[in-house]
């Protein structure tokens, strides 16, 4: 079947916007997850949905950062006021359960902030 | 708290070659270990799981890895190299108890693969 998608593959943004990052997870999948991949830091946990309800938040690197989840469904991060720090490879994932179950990624959204 | 340390951050082999990538891990709790595989430009792909059933993990493309709880190891090994295996692998653990679900990885091995 279908396996995680992720849109925009690339995005390219200038210093201070507003960018918006899509994930859809695999069908019947309850928990989707957010990672970033940068140079410096490797790869992030930065948050995690169980169906629509996000309890752990602690990966957020700062309050410009947000995501939601409708429907159990489609995901969206979004970076405020973004600054070149920003820059990497915003990676989701899916499982069918939460607690120690494989987790399936997409293939990523590269986001370069000018 | 969980971490990884993957030791190698490059391994170059020769086609038909044995490969060994080594990953040592730390955590309170017995763990699940992982290895992931990312090929240039596309997503995380897993390759194998450890979940305490049994210590030799056979995992896709003929790799497998052994748990050694005493070494508190996880090496990723494979008997003949091809150049398709040619990527960055992760090493990868997850929490213990209520938040197994956040994987704390490690800093990737790149792995080539000379004809």
């Amino acid at each position: 079947g279908a396996g995680v998608s992720q849109s925009p593959s690339n995005k390219v943004t200038e210093k201070g916007k507003d960018v918006e990052l899509r994930c859809d997870p695999i069908s019947g999948h309850t928990a989707l997850y957010w990672y970033r991949q940068s140079l410096g830091q490797g790869l992030e946990f930065l948050i995690y949905f169980q169906g629509n309800s996000a309890p752990d938040k602690s990966g957020l690197p700062s309050d410009r950062f947000s995501a939601e989840r409708t429907g159990g469904s489609v995901s969206t991060l979004t970076i405020q006021r973004t600054q070149q720090e920003d820059s990497a490879v915003y990676l989701c994932a899916s499982s069918y359960y939460l607690q120690g179950d494989t987790q399936y990624f997409g293939p990523g959204t590269r986001l370069t902030v000018l | 708290a969980q971490s990884v340390t993957q030791l190698d951050s490059h391994v170059s082999v020769s086609e038909g070659t044995p490969v060994l990538l080594r990953c040592n891990y730390s955590s309170s709790y017995s763990p699940s270990l992982f290895w992931y595989v990312q090929h240039p430009n596309k997503g995380l792909q897993l390759l194998l799981k450890y979940t305490s059933a049994a210590t030799l993990v056979k995992g896709i493309n003929g790799f497998e890895a052994e748990f050694k709880k005493s070494e508190t190891s996880f090496h990723l090994t494979k008997p003949s190299a091809h150049m398709s295996d040619a990527a960055e692998y992760f090493c990868v653990v997850s929490a213990s108890g209520g938040s197994n679900y956040k994987l704390t990885f490690g800093k990737g091995t790149l792995l080539t693969v000379n004809p």
